[in-house]
């Protein structure tokens, strides 16, 4: 397996456009986690997905920020527009029921 | 709410010594898993260890143990013969309803050789 899948790996982007942010979960997995990566505020979740369904959208930073779910085997992650302090890595995780997460590779963007 | 915290922004081991990394965590919750995670400078999160609160046993993984208190809400990570390839950020994670994740603020981890 290939595991979780993230694209793009890197995104520089001018400050008040659309970013969108992709992941691929791992095959048979229901569960699907955004993570946001900065010095300032360390790892936090963003969203969770359960069965493609938004669980819990509480760590959301504003309405900036929507995710979302089509299928089993895609979810993106959307800033618009964008700000400089949206700068951060952002993280796909992705597991099966209750079971260990599984990591991406993040995606490093950089808004200007 | 659950927090994690880790007091140890940095630490430093001597190739082949034994390092121990801090972790406290706080809930309310009597049933929940509680995970180190090793973050590399490739930035991928690798699952190093876990451990569920309800088995009084310390989990262990090759040179990787956990001194686990429940009663002290403490969750520390012990490396046995460090190797250099063990120098990277680590991460104390409380696993919450939901199967959610809440970490720590890290841990950078240095091996001299």
């Amino acid at each position: 397996d290939a595991g979780v899948i993230q694209s793009p790996r890197h995104e520089v982007t001018e400050m008040g456009q659309e970013v969108t942010l992709r992941c691929k979960p791992i095959s048979g997995h229901n569960s699907l986690f955004w993570y946001r990566q900065t010095m300032m505020r360390g790892l936090e979740l963003l969203i969770y997905f359960n069965n493609n369904v938004p669980i819990d959208d509480s760590g959301m930073p504003e309405d900036r920020f929507s995710a979302k779910m089509p299928n089993a085997s895609f979810s993106t992650l959307k800033i618009q527009p964008s700000e400089p302090r949206d700068s951060a890595v952002y993280f796909c995780a992705s597991s099966f029921s209750l079971n260990e997460q599984f990591f991406g590779p993040g995606t490093r963007l950089t808004v200007l | 709410a659950q927090t994690v915290t880790q007091s140890q922004p940095e630490m430093s081991v001597q190739e082949a010594e034994t390092v121990t990394l801090s972790c406290t965590y706080d809930t309310s919750e009597s049933d929940y898993y509680l995970f180190w995670y090793k973050q590399p400078p490739s930035r991928q999160m690798i699952l190093v260890i876990r451990q569920e609160a309800y088995k009084q046993q310390n989990a262990t993984e090759n040179r990787f143990s956990v001194n686990f208190q429940k009663a002290a809400k403490s969750f520390s990570l012990k490396i046995s013969d460090s190797q250099l390839g063990d120098a990277a950020m680590y991460f104390c994670a409380y696993r919450r309803t939901g199967n959610m994740l809440t970490f720590g603020g890290g841990t950078r981890l240095m091996v001299k050789p």
